[in-house]
Parts: structure tokens; sequence; C-alpha cells
């Protein structure tokens, strides 16, 4: 089984819509969370941390769910520069000796 | 600031032969992280080190995979013999003591290509 599994997409949505990701993790002790994004053929990239109260960052809301090892991120009014890929990380409970598991992606295209 | 720094950029060779990548993390950062990335596997963590001694190898494919971190400012990924199946994008990544392995900031990528 995949430490992370995550729909693969694609989602293409038009500008000003909402869209929502969802991803899944196996490791019960995992502690810290993440949502990076990666753009075509460039390195991925952290967009922001996700907090179990849950997190906004402008259009961006993250929100995890221990009891059912399920992380989510909201897109609120698409852009155009949002297309690119978003990776669910997790890791695997250890900051200082561990490891971050990154998920397969999801693929997103924002179209006018 | 310079962020994490890989060389070459793109690389092709002929199977059978060796292959160096370079990495050169963030300064002041006490983690480096080599990761592949391909299409049917995702990004998969090779080995990391942590003040220059390795701490989990255990995602070296084989024994065709090595790395070094001889000091804080210099990494090397070498593959010898090369193979076909070892084309992908190898990503290196640093990250602050603070945070340990959680907040990592990557390099731009080599991407391989073995003939």
């Amino acid at each position: 089984r995949k430490e992370v599994e995550q729909d693969p997409g694609p989602f293409n949505v038009p500008e000003g819509a909402t869209v929502a990701f969802n991803c899944t993790y196996s490791n019960s002790a995992s502690q810290s969370f993440f949502w990076y994004r990666q753009d075509c053929r460039k390195e991925p990239k952290l967009l922001m941390s996700v907090y179990s109260s849950g997190n906004e960052d402008g259009r961006f809301t993250a929100q995890l769910n221990r009891a059912s090892q399920y992380i989510s991120l909201l897109i609120r009014d698409s852009k155009l520069s949002d297309s690119a890929t978003y990776l669910c990380v997790v890791n695997d409970g250890s900051s200082t000796l561990g490891r971050l598991y990154f998920g397969r992606g999801t693929q997103l295209t924002v179209w006018p | 600031d310079a962020g994490v720094i890989q060389s070459p950029r793109h690389e092709v060779t002929e199977m059978g032969q060796e292959v160096t990548l370079r990495c050169k993390p963030i300064s002041g950062h006490d983690y480096l992280f080599w990761y592949r990335q391909t299409m049917m596997r995702g990004l998969e963590l090779l080995i990391y080190f942590n003040n220059n001694v390795p701490i989990d190898d255990s995602g070296m494919p084989e024994d065709r995979f090595s790395a070094k971190m001889p000091n804080a400012s210099f990494s090397t990924l070498k593959i010898q013999p090369s193979e076909p199946r070892d084309s992908a994008v190898y990503f290196c990544a640093s990250s602050p003591f603070r945070t340990g392995v959680d907040t990592q900031y990557f390099g731009p990528g080599t991407r391989l290509t073995v003939l």
C-alpha cells in the first residue's frame, strides 16, 4: 500500500471555479503534512503546511482529518496561474531523522 | 540568496557509461536529499544526509548507484554503469536544522536520458 494516495486527475476547470483535491495517508504516526506545487518541467515547491485546525492562505484552504487520515486542499476563484500538479506530502512521524512521502500528484488545468 | 544548485541540467549518455550528478545545497542547511522522479513511479527518495552523514539509503535502487557528501556544500550521485531504465529527473533538495526533514527546498533537477 502506498504511503500517500491521491486522485491523479486531471482536473480541468474554468477561471473563477472552486476546485478541491484530496489525499489519504497510511501512517497514523505521521505528524507533519504539506501541499507542494510542481509546475511542468520544474521542481516541487512548498505551497503550504497543513495543520489540524485547518489553515488558509489567500485563496487556498488546507484541512486535515487525523481520524480518517485524510488531507484536502481547496482552491477558490481559480486563476490560470494555478495550473500545475499538486503533491500531497506527509512525514513518517519524525522531523529530525525521518523522511517525507510524496503523493503522485493531482494535475490541475485552469482554462480561460 | 542562491537556492539549491544542480549540474548538469541535462545529461544524455549511452548505456554503460558513468554518470555523475552534482548538487550544492543552500548554505547553512543541514540536510541534503536526492530524489528521482518518473511518470511511472512519481517522486522517490533515494538517499539523504544529515551533517554530511548518510542517514537513509534504503531508496538507492542497487549497487550501481552511489552518493557522497564530502563537505557541507557539495554532494554527488553517481550511476555506474548507467542503464536506460535510469532515465528520469533527479532532484536534490536541502532543509535547515530548525525544520528537520519537513521543509525541503528543491533544486531545478537534472534530466537524465540513457540511450
